[in-house]
């Protein structure tokens, strides 16, 4: 079946720092990939649409300046945490509805643990 | 503004019995619903959908059925298993091809 892959998987930084995230479909392609971010016992938040060859669509609240997003190819999208502060501390899961499939699957990857000290 | 309620946030269930899991929504333009299921430190797992042109989609032991009137969805699990325990999750999605997701249910089958 589809998959998609988030790298890393866990990651710890000091406060300050930028992280990367990189989320990839392995056997599709994806113009269109999603992030969510998720606090402890709270539902997955829709962050931004990322879009093949264009820019982001950022939901309302969110910082786009803070969290860069570029879909560099349709197999990979990556989420940038700039100057990460403790409270950017979270669950960051992206997902991809296969390209030609109809737009109905989204396929999630395992999720990014990422802790700001 | 939350459009997709999960008002459940806990659900217990005896090995056997059926689960019912719940969730409403506000938004008429959604057209399509989710479930999916969520083990703790993973990304959620599709586990079974439903199109607004429908009421009932049955997948093995799992039913989902959608009440378009009255904004309300419902996932039926049955015989419900130990295995079964996780957090579920309803999402809903409309033009834009995006998806808002409930708060979650977790759900404990007792053994």
């Amino acid at each position: 079946g589809a998959v998609v892959s988030q790298h890393p998987s866990w990651v710890i930084c000091k406060s300050g720092t930028s992280v990367k995230i990189e989320c990839r479909s392995l056997d599709f392609q994806a113009t269109t990939m999603f992030w969510y971010r998720q606090f402890p016992k709270q539902s997955l938040m829709l962050m931004a649409t990322s879009n093949e060859g264009s820019k982001a669509t950022y939901e309302q609240g969110v910082e786009k300046d803070k969290f860069l997003i570029n879909h560099a190819s349709l197999t990979l999208s990556t989420l940038t945490v700039t100057s990460a502060h403790p409270e950017d501390s979270s669950f960051y899961i992206c997902s991809a509805p296969p390209t030609g499939w109809g737009s109905v699957t989204q396929y999630f990857g395992p999720g990014t643990r990422l802790l700001v000290l | 503004d939350q459009q997709v309620k999960q008002n459940s946030p806990s659900l217990s269930v005896q090995e056997g019995r059926i689960s019912i899991l719940n969730c409403d929504y506000t938004n008429s333009m959604f057209d399509y619903f989710l479930w999916y299921k969520k083990y703790p430190a993973e990304g959620p797992t599709f586990l079974i959908s439903i199109s607004s042109i429908k009421d009932k989609n049955e997948d093995g032991r799992f039913t989902v059925f959608l009440n378009k009137s009255a904004k309300h969805l419902s996932l039926h699990i049955v015989p419900s298993q130990p295995g079964d325990s996780a957090v579920y999750f309803c999402a809903a999605s409309g033009p834009g091809n995006q998806f808002y997701f409930g708060t979650g249910t977790s759900l404990t089958v007792i053994p």
